[in-house]
């Protein structure tokens, strides 16, 4: 089935760092979704988009649909050690389909 | 904002038995919900989708038989592993969705199943 591509696997930094990852797909999507998970939770949703193009922020987060549709990003700003935990990506390849295809996910931890 | 309630959270189980998990959409009626299967440090791994009145939709891979969903109600679906074995020791997340368009999907907490 499809897979995207999440990039980089992990990431460590320092606090107050910014940090950026990214997903991309074989085909086009048209929604993409980025989710936060803690350990022995389920994934909680950060930033929804549904536009080409589209950018989108939640406080220090920043998230953009790529203009091919075929790729996202998250940005965080100024990182805090409770942004820390697996980033996941996903995404709807057509309108109307509901399940989401899921990257690999981007562990974050961060040296205070 | 939306909430999905799983339930339980954990559970330990004998090799042989069978397990229940519920899943409730706590705040709106899901006519969708799914189910996911997640291993240590990797990504989600989507079983099937529920569908409120209809049989479930496995993915390729997934045994209907081992395990059994039922979505009776928009607002409840259950996942049932059946006969357990220790291979089967996860971690079940479902999720649901508020409608049939682009709405996003929303978690619940997970499951964390072992089966001794």
């Amino acid at each position: 089935g499809q897979q995207l591509n999440q990039s980089p696997q992990s990431m460590f930094i320092q606090e107050g760092e910014d940090v950026s990852m990214n997903c991309t797909s074989s085909s086009i999507f048209n929604t993409w979704l980025w989710y936060k998970q803690e350990p022995g939770e389920g994934p909680v949703l950060l930033i929804a988009l549904y536009k080409a193009g589209e950018l989108t922020s939640n406080g220090r987060l920043t998230a953009q649909f790529g203009i091919t549709r075929k790729d996202s990003f998250l940005n965080i700003s100024a990182s805090i050690p409770s942004d820390v935990g697996i980033y996941f990506c996903a995404g709807r390849e057509w309108q109307g389909a509901q399940k989401l295809v899921f990257g690999q996910g981007t562990r974050l931890t961060i040296n205070p | 904002g939306a909430v999905v309630s799983q339930h339980p959270s954990r559970v330990i189980c004998k090799s042989g038995t069978s397990v229940k998990i519920e899943c409730r959409s706590l705040d709106f009626q899901a006519t969708t919900m799914f189910w996911y299967r997640q291993f240590p440090k990797q990504s989600l791994m989507l079983m099937a989708t529920s569908n409120e009145g209809s049989k479930a939709t496995y993915e390729q891979g997934v045994e209907k038989d081992k395990f059994l969903i039922n979505h009776a109600s928009l607002t409840l679906s259950t996942l049932t592993v059946t006969s357990a074995h220790p291979e089967d020791s996860s971690f079940y997340i479902c999720s649901a969705t508020r409608d049939r368009g682009n709405s996003p999907l929303h978690f619940g907490n997970g499951t964390r199943l072992t089966v001794t």
